[in-house]
């Protein structure tokens, strides 16, 4: 089984700030990766697709990048909506288990 | 618009039986693979079951495998997921979900979600 490793779990940014979050595969998975953000109490809501492209509708400051094990999610000027947890997906449906990201 | 809705969430006793439904609308049904997604209380997500649009390929997590049976009706554009032999570990809120699929390439996401049933296995 395919396993996700994200880093950090927590991480604390400001209004403006950039920020980068990490999914690590134990196995190759080319470019099979999505990322999603959920706000409490709600459905998640996919971002990226195929490792960087993004889902219609997603504001530009997000951006994925990656191949194999390695994939980040990249939000620049961080808005007060994006205070969320995100979370990676691959291929077989094992997500990562979650970063949430705080104000700081 | 897509929608997805679930229903048939509740309490029920360790042991005991549910079934979901999911009623989709605003996309070709029979034409994508549905999954079940689930979240427990304060955890991340954990995909549960699988099926393809011709009904006959199904995928279940390994936590599930033997207790729950994923299924749908295309002619009801549904989705079902019958939960048998439920323990307390099953509880969380469940997502009916669409795989993702962009000018004819399924990219292996879920680009559509429900709004979330709870099932709450509790004495």
């Amino acid at each position: 089984d395919i396993q996700l490793t994200q880093s950090p779990s927590f991480l604390s940014a400001s209004v403006g700030d950039r920020v980068t979050i990490t999914c690590r595969a134990s196995q190759g998975i080319g470019t099979y990766l999505a990322w999603y953000q959920q706000r409490p109490g709600r459905a998640p809501k996919p971002l990226i697709y195929a490792a960087s492209t993004l889902q219609s509708g997603v504001p530009s400051r997000f951006s994925g990048s990656g191949s194999g094990t390695q994939f980040t999610l990249t939000i620049t000027n961080l808005q007060p909506e994006d205070f969320a947890t995100y979370y990676c997906q691959e291929l077989t449906y094992t997500f990562g288990q979650g970063t949430k990201l705080e104000m700081k | 618009e897509v929608q997805l809705v679930e229903s048939g969430g509740g309490l029920v006793q360790p042991g005991g039986s549910l079934s979901l439904s999911c009623v989709a609308s605003g996309f070709p049904f029979s034409s994508l693979s549905m999954s079940w997604v689930r979240q427990a209380p304060g955890k991340g997500l954990e995909w549960v079951a699988n099926i393809m649009q011709g009904r006959t390929e199904k995928y279940y997590a390994d936590s599930v495998k033997g207790r729950f049976t994923i299924s749908r009706d295309n002619a009801k554009n549904s989705v079902f997921l019958q939960m048998n032999r439920l323990r307390a570990e099953d509880t969380a809120v469940y997502f009916c979900v669409t795989d993702g699929v962009v000018r004819g390439v399924d990219y292996h996401y879920f680009d559509h979600w429900g709004q979330g049933v709870p099932v709450t296995v509790s004495p």
